[in-house]
């Protein structure tokens, strides 16, 4: 149990086009999920909680309004990417969590996004 | 300073060996400690979950906590080739589905056959 999806796996996109990111909770609701953004090398970086129903909360220097969340459902929350350019490229991975599940945070394996 | 300071590798050993990984921290409002595993481009995967100091094992891992010394440790026990991946910590003030994790570099551990 405890699977979270991302889709797509990887995406090629063009300069100052927007990409969406989709982030599921197969079989559990998530109260809460969260996006992190990885560089080569480097560790997680936190971008932003959201939780079902309400308004993400952003970490500082992260803007949001090239990054936008929505979390619609308890399984489901998109990561767009607006006027998407080359140093947005980077490997994006959610993670999905809940009381019911010891509060442990499961992740999703990662989306590669390139921007041309 | 980082909040969690993890010692990037890449740590090298031959199969069988015990691989040893740590963790320091500087902020004593952590309270729950995590080690995940992550091969490259793939997601974390939890490995232990701790949050009172001591030891605590399972199958061949076995995870330590001093909160006195603030610092935390996993052990490999028979280690593998498929262990070789990155070892991420991880560390959280408060227990509840929101909580913020707050993260180390990562180790790099490759396991040689």
């Amino acid at each position: 149990g405890a699977v979270v999806s991302q889709h797509p796996s990887w995406v090629i996109c063009k300069s100052g086009t927007s990409v969406k990111i989709e982030c599921r909770s197969l079989d559990f609701q998530a109260t809460t999920m969260f996006w992190y953004r990885q560089f080569p090398k480097q560790s997680l970086m936190l971008m932003a909680t959201s939780n079902e129903g309400s308004k993400a909360t952003y970490e500082q220097g992260v803007e949001k309004d090239k990054f936008l969340i929505n979390h619609a459902s308890l399984t489901l929350s998109t990561l767009t990417v607006t006027s998407a350019h080359p140093e947005d490229s980077s490997f994006y991975i959610c993670s999905a969590a809940t009381s019911g599940r010891n509060n442990e945070q499961f992740f999703g394996p990662g989306t590669r996004l390139t921007v041309l | 300073q980082k909040e969690v300071e993890q010692d990037p590798g890449p740590l090298s050993v031959p199969e069988g060996a015990i691989v040893s990984l740590n963790c320091t921290y500087s902020n004593s409002a952590f309270q729950y400690f995590m080690w995940y595993r992550q091969y490259s481009r793939k997601g974390p995967e939890l490995l232990m979950y701790t949050y009172s100091s001591g030891n605590k094992e399972d199958g061949r891992f076995t995870a330590q906590v001093d909160k006195s010394s603030k610092y935390i440790s996993l052990f490999i026990r028979d280690s593998q080739p498929s262990d070789s991946a990155t070892y991420l910590c991880a560390m959280s003030r408060i227990k509840a589905a929101g909580n913020k994790l707050t993260f180390g570099g990562g180790t790099r551990v490759l396991v040689k056959p």
